[in-house]
């Protein structure tokens, strides 16, 4: 199975505050993506990075892929109470696309 | 541009009933997907349809059907609804190399809240 493990299930911070959170996966892939999801609504693309890249960055986000480790990592810099959500990994194997179990994000004020 | 519509957006069924989930997108993607999320947990892959006329099992696909009407359109069916089937379903499309390798991001539509009793 591809399906990605997140870690860490939970995570709480204070705002400004920089949150990591990790994504590992079990077989090759083409790419990992990363998206958020507000409470109770669908799933937003925040950031898409491929096999052969190892860093990405798009505004406050950095995301990592290291493929010996089969794992990936996104940090969210200087946090905001708006970055509350639920942050899940999502992994392109072999034609299938795999959502990780996600990390819950809190950004106390 | 509406990107992926899904309806009904709420709906609450008796065990045993039957009914479908419509999804819709504007977008000429040539890939779509069902998936389902359970509470305090990620999304599971029902069906998906890398191209008008084939569709594929996904990790969960027992107690559904799916059609890829057309291009445009992905209907998930619960033919004898269970309990076990009370979910959020999301439908979601994206654009995929002929390999079926998916080369950008997904677009979701906001979800369909089914109660099975």
């Amino acid at each position: 199975s591809q399906q990605g493990e997140e870690d860490p299930q939970a995570l709480s911070i204070q705002e400004g505050e920089n949150a990591t959170m990790n994504c590992s996966y079990k077989t090759s892939i083409n790419n990992l993506q990363w998206y958020r999801q507000n409470s109770g609504r669908g799933l937003v693309h925040l950031i898409l990075i491929r096999s052969n890249e190892r860093e990405k960055h798009s505004g406050r986000l950095r995301v990592t892929l290291d493929t010996s480790k089969k794992s990936s990592s996104l940090l969210i810099t200087a946090s905001r109470a708006a970055d509350t959500a639920s942050y899940f990994c999502l992994i392109q194997g072999a034609q299938k696309l795999v959502f990780g179990q996600g990390t819950r994000l809190t950004i106390n004020p | 541009n509406a990107g992926v519509t899904q309806t009904p957006k709420f709906q609450v069924l008796k065990t045993g009933q039957s009914m479908t989930l419509q999804c819709a997108q504007d977008m000429n993607h040539n890939s779509m997907y069902w998936y389902r999320q359970d509470p305090g947990m990620g999304l599971r892959l029902i069906y998906y349809s890398a191209s008008e006329g084939t569709t594929d099992k996904g990790e969960v696909p027992n107690g559904y059907n799916v059609s890829r009407l057309n291009k445009r359109e992905f209907s998930l069916r619960l033919e004898s609804a269970a309990p076990s089937q009370t979910s959020v379903y999301f439908c979601a499309s994206s654009y995929t190399t002929s390999g079926g390798v998916n080369t950008g991001e997904l677009f979701f539509g906001e979800g369909s809240r089914l109660t099975v009793l």
